[in-house]
C-alpha cells in the first residue's frame, strides 16, 4: 500500500490566523480526501481533493473555510482558515491507492487554536 | 441523509471472549462497507471489508457478516487479545470515496 505521509503532525495556533496541512503519497493515487475528526468524535468527511480542478465539498463544508489543492496526483494540501476554537480536531488525509475504494488514512494533524 | 448507526459505544469483555459491533445504514444503494481500528494517538487501520455481493467475510480472528435485506453489518472478534483494545469505526460507501462513518465502539479487552 501507499505510504502517506502529513506535515505538520501537531499545531497550536491562534484564533483567526490560517494553518495550510500538506498531505503527501509516495505514488500517484486516483482520489484524496480530507476528513476531521472532533476530539473523541468519529471522522467525517471534508471534501474530496480532485487533480487538476476544485475540490468537491461536503454539506456543512465551504471552501472559504478550507481551500484545498491538488496539484498532483501525489500531493494535496487543506487550509484552515480564519480558525477558532471549535476548529480545533485532528485533520486526516486519505488515499483511495488501488482504485478499489479502499481508503489509507495519513497519520493526522492534531491542531489546537487557541 | 445517509446514516450509520453503531453499537455498542463501549464494549468490555475478557481476554479470550468474543467481541460483535453491529453497524445499520440508511443508504439502500451501499455497497461496501470497511472497518477501521483506531488506536489511541494513531490513524485509523483498516482491518476487513466487506462489498454487497458476499455475506461474509473472514480474515484470521475477524470476521465481517452483511445483511443487504435489513441494512445492517457486523464485526465479530474472536479470542479477543487486550492488543484488540482500541476504537472501532464503521462505514458505508455508496458512491466512490464517500465512506459515512458509524459512532465508533471503544473496546476494552481486559487481561
Amino acid at each position: 500500500s501507499a505510504v502517506i505521509s502529513q506535515k505538520p503532525s501537531r499545531d497550536i495556533c491562534q484564533r483567526g490566523t490560517s494553518l495550510t496541512i500538506q498531505c503527501q503519497v509516495d505514488s500517484q493515487v486516483t482520489m484524496m480526501f480530507w476528513y476531521r475528526q472532533q476530539p473523541g468524535q468519529s471522522l467525517t468527511l471534508i471534501a474530496t481533493a480532485n487533480q487538476g480542478s476544485e475540490a468537491t465539498y461536503e454539506s456543512g463544508f465551504v471552501i472559504d473555510k478550507f481551500p484545498i489543492s491538488r496539484p498532483n496526483l501525489t500531493f494535496s494540501t487543506l487550509t484552515v482558515s480564519n480558525m477558532s476554537p471549535e476548529d480545533s480536531s485532528i485533520y486526516l488525509c486519505s488515499v483511495d491507492w488501488d482504485r478499489v475504494e479502499t481508503q489509507y488514512f495519513g497519520p493526522g494533524t492534531r491542531l489546537l487554536v487557541l | 441523509g445517509e446514516n450509520v448507526e453503531q453499537h455498542p459505544s463501549t464494549l468490555s469483555v475478557q481476554e479470550g471472549d468474543s467481541a460483535v459491533i453491529k453497524c445499520t445504514y440508511s443508504d439502500s444503494a451501499s455497497n461496501y462497507f470497511p472497518w477501521y481500528k483506531q488506536e489511541l494517538g494513531k490513524r485509523p487501520q483498516l482491518i476487513i471489508d466487506i462489498r454487497s455481493n458476499v455475506g461474509e467475510k473472514k480474515d484470521q480472528r475477524i470476521a465481517v457478516t452483511l445483511n443487504k435485506t435489513a441494512k445492517h453489518f457486523s464485526l465479530h472478534i474472536t479470542e479477543t487479545q487486550p492488543e484488540d483494545s482500541a476504537v472501532y469505526f464503521c462505514a458505508a460507501s455508496r458512491a466512490k470515496g464517500k465512506l459515512i462513518f458509524g459512532q465508533g465502539t471503544t473496546l476494552q479487552v481486559k487481561p
